[in-house]
C-alpha cells in the first residue's frame, strides 16, 4: 500500500490560514470516509486533531477543519498560532486487513 | 491523564532481536485495541501491527511480517513489541497509539528510538 501524497511543507502569517492537501485513491481516501488528521511537534507525542474526515475530538479547536473531495483529504488550519508550527500527517484506513492505516508524508507547517 | 511511554530502544545489530513495551496509565487499557506504528529518519509513518483488546487477534505489514510479534498484559497495563532478525531498514522511532473512532489512533506515546547498526 502506498503513502498518501501530502506537500512537504505549507506556511502562512499569524491568523492567516493555511491548507494541506492528502492524495490518495479510490482505495483509501476515496473509498472511507476514516480520514485522520494528527499534529506532531518533534519529540513529543503525536495528536489527533480530526477524524472521520471532518470531526474534532473534545479539546481540539474549531481552527482545525477538515475536508475530502473524491480521493483527496484536506486540513485548514484558520487563525494560525505560533504554536501551529510542527509536522501533520494524514491517515486513512485502507480496507486491507483489520485496522491497517495508511499514512501520508506529512507536512511541515512554518508560521511566518 | 492519558499517557502511554514507549521503552526498550536502543542499538542493536542486524539479525538481533529487541523487545519493545508500551506502558499505558490513565485509560482502561484493556478496553483498546491497541496499535505500532514507526517512523524511519527523514520518512512518513508506517503502520507496524495492531493487536485486539484480549490479544486474540493480531495483524502486521507485509514489512515485518514473520519477523515481529506483538502482545499484550492487560493486568500490567502494557504493550509489548517483539523485533527479531532485526535488519537495517527497521531503523526508527516506534509509537505505540490507542484505536481510536473512524480508525483513528487517538493517543500515541512519545516514541522510542531503534537503531539497528553493526
Amino acid at each position: 500500500q502506498s503513502a498518501l501524497t501530502q506537500p512537504p511543507s505549507a506556511s502562512g502569517s499569524a491568523g492567516q490560514s493555511v491548507t494541506i492537501s492528502c492524495t490518495g485513491t479510490s482505495s483509501d481516501i476515496g473509498g472511507y470516509n476514516f480520514v485522520s488528521w494528527y499534529q506532531h511537534h518533534p519529540g513529543k507525542a503525536p495528536k489527533l486533531l480530526i477524524y472521520e474526515v471532518f470531526k474534532r475530538p473534545s479539546g481540539v479547536p474549531d481552527r482545525f477543519s477538515g475536508s475530502k473531495s473524491g480521493n483527496t483529504a484536506s486540513l485548514t488550519v484558520s487563525g494560525l498560532q505560533a504554536e501551529d508550527e510542527a509536522d501533520y500527517f494524514c491517515s486513512s484506513y485502507a480496507g486491507i486487513n483489520d485496522f491497517e492505516n495508511v499514512f501520508g508524508t506529512g507536512t511541515k507547517v512554518t508560521v511566518l | 491523564q492519558v499517557q502511554l511511554a514507549e521503552s526498550g530502544g536502543g542499538v542493536v545489530q542486524p539479525g538481533r532481536s529487541l523487545r519493545l513495551s508500551c506502558a499505558a496509565s490513565g485509560f482502561t487499557f484493556s478496553s483498546y485495541v491497541m496499535h505500532w506504528v514507526r517512523q524511519a529518519p527523514g520518512k512518513g509513518l508506517e503502520w507496524v501491527a495492531v493487536i485486539w483488546f484480549d490479544g486474540s487477534n493480531k495483524n502486521y505489514a507485509d514489512s515485518v511480517k514473520g519477523r515481529f510479534s506483538v502482545s499484550r498484559d492487560n493486568s500490567r497495563n502494557t504493550l509489548y513489541l517483539q523485533m527479531d532478525s532485526l535488519r537495517a531498514d527497521d531503523t526508527a522511532v516506534y509509537y505505540c497509539a490507542t484505536l481510536g473512532a473512524g480508525h483513528s489512533f487517538s493517543w500515541w506515546g512519545q516514541g522510542t528510538l531503534v537503531t539497528v547498526s553493526s
